[in-house]
């Protein structure tokens, strides 16, 4: 069974800190992605990597960065973060050059007060 | 660009059929995916269709059609569990990352 791991559930921060949002997938996918879900406006991708140290921008990467140092883990950085960061972050691996079908963990929800 | 549509909403009987319907154009094409997400989870993948027509599986099935960039998710024997959203997302041409609809609600009632 594929399994992705996100390392909270829930997770409340204060304006201006910097948070580290960590993802593990156990089925040595070669590609991550992260997205962010808010009400009516759906998932959206924040950034992907199709390999170890490679990253791409997704269609919202504005104050986000991403670090992927081993195959398994792939983390989203919020530098400094805002109250419009407020939102659902869902971390999806797949393998693959053709991708497949994504495998989603449970998602962290994040208060930025 | 990319676009996906599907309705936002639906409400549909117990023990009925509902047919989920989702239109999209892209930049090429290389598969389309149907999610389930109960509220407050992760979405999980229900069906995936390349090729032009319908894919069943149990009281599931998709149906794709490429050349009206249309596909369709039917849920027969509708049971309270099948009250989620449901998200309809592309692969586009290459290597690119699916696209995802903004998911239609749907709710089951008795």
């Amino acid at each position: 069974d594929v399994k992705v791991t996100q390392s909270s559930r829930y997770l409340v921060k204060r304006t201006g800190e910097k948070v580290f949002l960590e993802c593990v997938q156990d089925m040595d996918h070669e590609n991550m992605f992260w997205y962010r879900q808010d009400p009516g406006l759906g998932l959206r991708l924040i950034y992907f990597s199709y390999d170890v140290k490679m990253k791409e921008k997704g269609d919202i990467p504005e104050g986000y960065s991403v670090s992927r140092e081993k195959k398994e883990r792939f983390s989203l950085i919020l530098e400094s973060a805002s109250t419009n960061q407020t939102s659902m972050y869902l971390c999806a691996s797949s393998p693959g050059q053709q991708q497949g079908e994504q495998f989603f963990g449970p998602g962290t929800r994040l208060t930025v007060l | 660009g990319q676009n996906i549509d599907q309705p936002t909403e639906m409400t549909a009987t117990e023990g009925a059929i509902v047919q989920i319907n989702c239109t999209y154009q892209t930049s090429g094409f290389n598969g389309l995916f149907w999610y389930q997400q109960h509220a407050g989870e992760a979405p999980t993948f229900l069906s995936y269709n390349v090729l032009d027509g319908l894919e069943e599986k149990g009281r599931f099935s998709s149906f794709l059609s490429r050349s009206k960039g249309y596909s369709y998710l039917l849920l027969k024997e509708l049971q309270m569990k099948d009250s989620a959203s449901y998200l309809c997302a592309v692969r586009g041409s290459g290597n690119t990352p699916l696209v995802f609809g903004k998911g239609t609600r749907l709710s089951v009632i008795a």
